[in-house]
């Protein structure tokens, strides 16, 4: 079965330049989630889709992020502009629901660097 | 709130050692628990979990029992390998429509031949 893919891998841009990162969840998974991964601040949840709604966005970082899941089988996270400081890796996890012992299947990130 | 607390690495082993990295957690109820292994590159893996007191997860030699009495769920491997080198994050999840994961910091383990 194919797991959660994120594209692209690797993304270098300059800054003030739009930034779009790509994520296709497991099928049948209700539940879709952006990550942030730095070393300084860890592993940071951006926002969360249940069935395709935002349901909590309050770890976006300021009015320049911006994440859509127009269907079930796609979402994007969008930066504009982007700053240095955006420097990361973003996950992009699904699961098929919230209930006991449910886990988050993660894809394998894109590497992002603003210049 | 939902809190994991991981203590502090890196570690470093060398192989055939055993393993224990300790996770605990602030939580009311009944939370779900996690480990989750992230190698070099790639994404977050699930690794293994428990669903409710005293149950032990185990998977690739691993293992973590969930103590609801000391509201840990410490993580060992009896014999680890040059290939578990990675990061672990013990992590925590609520059931319920809204509810989030919540993570540990994570460990670094380094395992030398």
């Amino acid at each position: 079965d194919a797991g959660v893919i994120q594209s692209p891998r690797h993304e270098v841009t300059e800054m003030g330049q739009e930034v779009t990162l790509r994520c296709k969840p497991i099928s049948g998974h209700d539940y879709l989630f952006w990550y942030r991964q730095t070393m300084m601040r860890g592993l940071e949840l951006l926002i969360y889709f249940n069935n395709n709604v935002p349901i909590d966005d309050s770890g976006m970082p300021e009015d320049r992020f911006s994440a859509k899941m127009p269907n079930a089988s796609f979402s994007t996270l969008k930066i504009q502009p982007s700053e240095p400081r955006d420097s990361a890796v973003y996950f992009c996890a699904s699961s098929l629901n919230q209930g006991a012992g449910q886990p988050q299947h993660f894809g394998d990130g894109t590497r992002l660097s603003i210049l | 709130g939902d809190s994991v607390t991981q203590m502090e690495g890196p570690v470093t082993l060398s192989e055939e050692a055993f393993l224990t990295i300790n996770c605990t957690y602030t939580a009311t109820g009944y939370p779900s628990l996690f480990w989750y292994v992230q190698y070099p590159g790639e994404g977050l893996q699930l690794l293994l979990k428990a669903t409710k007191a005293d149950d032990k997860g185990s998977n690739k030699g691993f293992e973590a029992t969930y103590r609801k009495e000391t509201t840990s769920f410490h993580l060992e491997k009896g014999s680890v390998q040059v290939s578990d080198s990675a990061v672990y994050f013990c992590a925590l999840l609520h059931t319920g429509a809204n509810s989030k994961l919540t993570f540990g910091k994570g460990i670094t383990l380094s395992v030398r031949p």
